[in-house]
């Protein structure tokens, strides 16, 4: 069975860094994309990033570029989402989700339980 | 990047009702089309891909149509399970982009 396996919520104070993580199973790691979602309080769906756990390779929204790093250890079968320096706008729930094969319509077709991260002083 | 508006932004209806969400691409988009439910306080999952691909254990009075910039989600006979929010979401280019959300709720 496919899972995804998200770290538990975090309350921060703004400024300070965080990393949450998504641990897969179930399924051939390396060979699908996995890739972050943000939903903040009563909004929709904002996709922020996606990395391939094969090589490595990664793509942002630019609306996010520069303000979180994705990241994999592939020897963990885990994915990572970083802040250097949170705000509290950066308050929301993380889903992390995987991405199907070009054959299957390339969707979100698992997604993650979500991590809230509430950044408050 | 490619918007996607969904339209109603709400819907009130009754079990057994059918209803129709539509979602319209600020550019075409081929079939690369997807449709979420999000049930309160859960996770989203997966309907429908490829604007019409039924997922795996989805119920069949779930549909979805379209191509190019104009596509629509259809559920024949709403079941109390259905009260939900939708989301349509594109993969055709990145960034990746969901529409806003339709809220489903029983009139």
């Amino acid at each position: 069975e496919v899972q995804l396996v998200q770290s538990g919520g975090e309350v921060k104070k703004p400024g300070q860094s965080l990393r949450i993580s998504c641990k897969g199973s179930g399924y051939t790691f390396a060979s699908n994309w996995i890739g972050w979602v943000r939903q903040k309080p009563g909004s929709g769906l904002e996709w922020m990033a996606i990395i391939y756990p094969g090589d490595s390779d990664r793509t942002y929204n630019p609306s996010f570029q520069g303000l979180v790093t994705i990241s994999v250890d592939k020897s963990l079968s885990t994915v990572y989402l970083q802040w250097r320096s949170l705000k509290a706008s950066d308050t929301a729930i993380y889903y992390c989700v995987r991405q199907g094969h070009h054959t299957s319509g390339s969707s979100f077709d698992y997604w993650g339980q979500g991590t809230l991260v509430t950044v408050s002083s | 990047d490619i918007q996607l508006t969904q339209s109603p932004s709400s819907v009130s209806a009754s079990v057994g009702d059918r209803v129709t969400i539509t979602c319209r691409a600020s550019q075409g988009i081929r079939i690369s089309l997807a449709w979420y439910q999000q049930r309160p306080g859960q996770a989203p999952k997966l309907l429908i891909s490829a604007t019409s691909t039924l997922q795996s254990g989805v119920p069949s009075r779930f549909s979805g149509g379209g191509s190019g910039t104009d596509f629509s989600l259809t559920i024949s006979s709403l079941q109390p399970e259905d009260f939900a929010t939708y989301y349509c979401q594109q993969v055709s280019s990145f960034p990746y982009t969901f529409g806003q959300g339709t809220k489903l709720d029983i009139k």
